[in-house]
């Protein structure tokens, strides 16, 4: 069955710290892979995505993702946190159709 | 506007009641997707159109629930004698072609249904 884990509930780190969310995937074929973020009273924004090629991801906001297909992974990190980047973030799979599959999420909480 | 739209925004319904809920994509993308979303949660598929056409309804999660998309832009969903666990935020989200092109998918800022 498709499936999307993120075994973190809730995460807290202190301001300019760095920071790993992690995501791992139950597919059957080659997946696309999202990271959203979503804060209170928004839509879900996408943070970035790997379709294909270079394994290693670059998105907005100074996140990036690796995607290691030996361990069904697609963690999210970033080096300097900033109070803004507190919200949820969900990782998510597709295949062909677009359909998304997302994990329960995870909430990100900064200390100052 | 250059985002998807939701409207309304927040929906209190009685039990038992029918509601509806309407999606407005960006212009010009034939893919348009329902997920709900329930507190604490990750936001769950409902339905996909391709054009006006459901190509993938299996996230439906009962009779109650259908969606319509009659001419291709606009999308309505409607739930019918709702229940106090439909309560979530319905999202919808558009994309240019989607499906095989794994083109980025756009979320709108859902509606709130809570039914009372």
């Amino acid at each position: 069955a498709q499936s999307v884990t993120q075994p973190d509930i809730h995460i807290t780190v202190s301001e300019g710290a760095s920071l790993e969310l992690r995501c791992n995937y139950s597919y059957g074929a080659t997946p696309y892979l999202f990271w959203y973020v979503q804060s209170p009273g928004q839509g879900l924004q996408l943070l970035l995505k790997y379709f294909s090629g270079d394994t290693l991801v670059q998105g907005i906001k100074g996140f990036e993702a690796e995607f290691k297909r030996s361990q069904s992974s697609f963690n999210l990190r970033k080096p300097s946190v900033h109070w803004s980047d507190a919200a949820e973030y969900f990782c998510a799979v597709s295949g062909n159709t677009g359909k998304l599959i997302f994990g329960q999420g995870t909430t990100l909480q900064v200390k100052p | 506007g250059a985002g998807v739209s939701q409207t309304p925004s927040n929906k209190v319904t009685e039990k038992g009641k029918y509601v509806e809920l309407r999606c407005d994509p960006i212009s010009g993308h034939t893919a348009l997707y329902w997920y709900r979303q329930s507190l604490g949660q990750g936001p769950e598929f409902l339905i996909y159109f391709q054009g006006t056409g459901a190509a993938d309804d299996s996230g439906l999660p009962n009779d109650r629930f259908f969606a319509v998309r009659p001419e291709g832009s606009v999308s309505t969903l409607k739930i019918q004698r709702t229940e106090r666990g439909d309560s979530a935020v319905y999202l919808c989200a558009s994309s240019l072609t989607g499906g095989k092109l794994g083109n980025t998918i756009y979320f709108g800022e859902g509606s709130w249904l809570t039914v009372v």
